[in-house]
């Protein structure tokens, strides 16, 4: 069975440009997460997709960031503009329902510099 | 709110010896504990995970973890650690409250095994 997929694995973009990342999760599974993880710091939830709607996003700094998943499928999360505080490792994971008790699996990330 | 505790950011052990990774949560409704991962450079997979049943759960990799309600406890041990182990673990809280899973991690320990 073929893990989650995400690209890039690595971006250097100056401040103020934009930057998109694609996630492809494991198929059948309903639930797609974006997580921000911070040097030294656990992931943050950043947004939660139910098939194609949103669940959570109350995280998600709505003035820079976007995400959509129109298909049910794959999904893109999009920066614009970028800040130096941008800078971390972006997550994506899927469960196959989302409900409380799942195991969710996660790729191997896409590493975000912003000089 | 639910919220995780890693007490020690890094924990430096010798190999074969035993070692203890801790968490701490808080949540005012049942919850679900989750204990994964995240190797140099890739994503997170779990460990473990409480779901109510039994209190010392066993893992992959001889990893195990018991599940302490008083102490509002959820701490990893392992009795004899290899090379291979060292990587950053996270400690992570989910709860029936929402209906759907929102997990909230911990900010790590990174385990460091020392030949």
């Amino acid at each position: 069975e073929a893990g989650v997929a995400q690209s890039p694995r690595y971006k250097i973009i100056e401040k103020r440009q934009s930057v998109a990342f694609w996630c492809n999760p494991i198929s059948g599974h309903a639930t797609l997460y974006w997580y921000q993880q911070i040097l030294g710091q656990g992931p943050k939830l950043l947004i939660q997709f139910q098939n194609n709607g949103v669940v959570d996003d109350s995280q998600l700094p709505k003035d820079r960031f976007s995400a959509e998943r129109l298909k049910g499928v794959d999904s893109t999360l999009k920066i614009q503009p970028a800040k130096l505080e941008d800078s971390a490792v972006y997550l994506c994971a899927s469960s196959f329902w989302g409900s409380p008790k799942e195991t969710q699996y996660f790729g191997p990330g896409t590493r975000l510099l912003v000089l | 709110a639910q919220s995780v505790t890693q007490l020690d950011s890094q924990v430096p052990v010798f190999e074969e010896a035993p070692v203890e990774l801790r968490c701490n949560y808080s949540s005012s409704v049942s919850v679900y504990l989750f204990w994964y991962v995240q190797y140099p450079n890739q994503g997170l997979q779990l460990l473990l995970k409480y779901l109510s049943v039994s209190t010392l759960v066993k893992g992959i990799n001889g990893f195990e973890a018991e599940f302490n309600k008083s102490q509002t406890s959820f701490h990893l041990r392992k009795p004899s650690v290899h090379i291979s182990d060292t990587a950053e673990y996270f400690c992570a809280v989910s709860d029936d409250s929402g209906g759907y899973q929102k997990v909230t991690f911990g900010t790590g320990t990174k385990l460091q095994v020392i030949p």
